[in-house]
Order: C-alpha cells, then structure tokens, then sequence
C-alpha cells in the first residue's frame, strides 16, 4: 500500500540553527499537510499546501517557517533559527483532495532542539 | 483549542469484548469526521471515518457513531483484540471542500488483555 515517507527520523539540532524535514507523499496526492505534536499535547496542524502554494496556515506557521516542493516527489519544511519550542514530532500527511478522502500520515520525524 | 475533545485518557478492556472510545466537539461548522490509530513510533494511520450528513458507518470490526444534536461521536471496535492496543485519535475537519485541515483530540490509550 502507498505510504507517505519522512527523512530523517530523528534530527538533533543546535539552537538557532536551520533544519530542513522531508516528505515525500503518496505519489497521486496533490495536497500536502505538516503537523506537529509537542510531547504531552495534541497533533496539531502547521500548514497545507497545493498547487505549489500554501492553502492555509496557522498561528504557529510564521516567518520561521517555509514549506516548498522542489521537485514532483518531495515535500519539504524548512525551519529557521530554531528555538527550544520547536522540538517536537513533525508529521507530514497528504490527500488526493477527493471526496471525504482521509489524510495519509507519514511516520514523523522527531525534531530535538538542543 | 478545544474544539475536539476526547475525555478518556485510556481504556483497558478485555479480548473479545466491546471497546467503546468517545469524542466530543464544540463547532457545529465541521463536516467531516475521522478516526486514526497510532502505535509508538508510528504515525496516525487512517481507521474509519463518517460524514456529518451520516450517523453510522461500518468496516469490519470498527463502526463509529455520530450524533450532530449532542456534538459527539463514539468509535465502537468488536471483538477487540490485543493488536488494536494503540493510541486512537478522533480528528474533525475544518474548513471548505474536501481539503481542510485536521483538528485532533488528545488521544485514548486504549489495551486490550488477552
């Protein structure tokens, strides 16, 4: 069965520095999402995109934050100048946009900001 | 943000029986409903979902229940078996057309005893 693919699992990272996590959804999807869920609190939703252009966006997605899809395949969201706060389980998920289709969620990529 | 809330924070029941998960959301606006399944180390992968215009619907072992007038829905899973020992995710889709993002629950641990 099509699964959606994050790299790498586990990125350990210094305070301050960028980080770039990477998806690559299932490859008949044309919507492409990122959660994130802080440990201890709910999954949360940072961002959709479509059409090479984000869809919408919340509160957390600020200037920090930049997703883009540099090729057909991958999915990718930058984070700059991290912050202890932004450690935490980023999920990639994807969809096929069709009637009440599920989101498909990749197995995450656990982000340790140090 | 509480709009989706699941107030069991786990379950334990025995093989066989009936396992019963619960969910209960503030905004009368969503229109589509998902449950996901999450083992350790895994993302949240797709289990049932139900549309608002619907109060039953049914795969196999897993039927989940929605009652619009009470802003709750159930995940009913019979037999239960130990294999569905997992986090389980109640998700509620905001926004228009078919691509909203996901708002999540916090999950109920549910295990099932041999």
């Amino acid at each position: 069965e099509p699964e959606v693919t994050q790299t790498p699992s586990h990125q350990v990272t210094q305070m301050g520095q960028e980080v770039i996590l990477r998806c690559v959804p299932i490859s008949n999807h044309l919507y492409f999402y990122w959660y994130r869920q802080i440990l201890g609190q709910k999954v949360e939703f940072l961002v959709s995109f479509y059409n090479n252009e984000i869809s919408e966006k919340s509160e957390i997605f600020d200037d920090q934050f930049s997703v883009e899809r540099p090729d057909g395949s991958n999915f990718t969201l930058k984070i700059r100048s991290t912050k202890l706060e932004d450690s935490a389980m980023y999920f990639c998920a994807s969809s096929d946009g069709g009637y009440n289709q599920p989101q498909h969620f990749g197995d995450g990529t656990r982000l340790s900001i140090l | 943000d509480q709009q989706v809330k699941q107030n069991s924070p786990s379950l334990s029941v025995q093989e066989g029986r009936i396992s019963i998960l619960n969910c209960d959301y503030t905004n009368s606006m969503f229109d589509y409903f998902l449950w996901y399944k999450k083992y350790p180390a895994e993302g949240p992968t797709f289990l049932i979902s139900i549309s608002s215009i619907k109060d039953k619907n049914e795969d196999g072992r897993f039927t989940v229940f929605l009652n619009k007038s009470a802003k709750h829905l159930s995940l009913h899973i019979v037999p239960s078996q130990p294999g569905d020992s997992a986090v389980y995710f109640c998700a509620a889709r905001h926004g228009s057309g078919n691509t909203g993002k996901l708002i999540f629950g916090q999950g109920t641990t549910l295990q099932v005893k041999p």
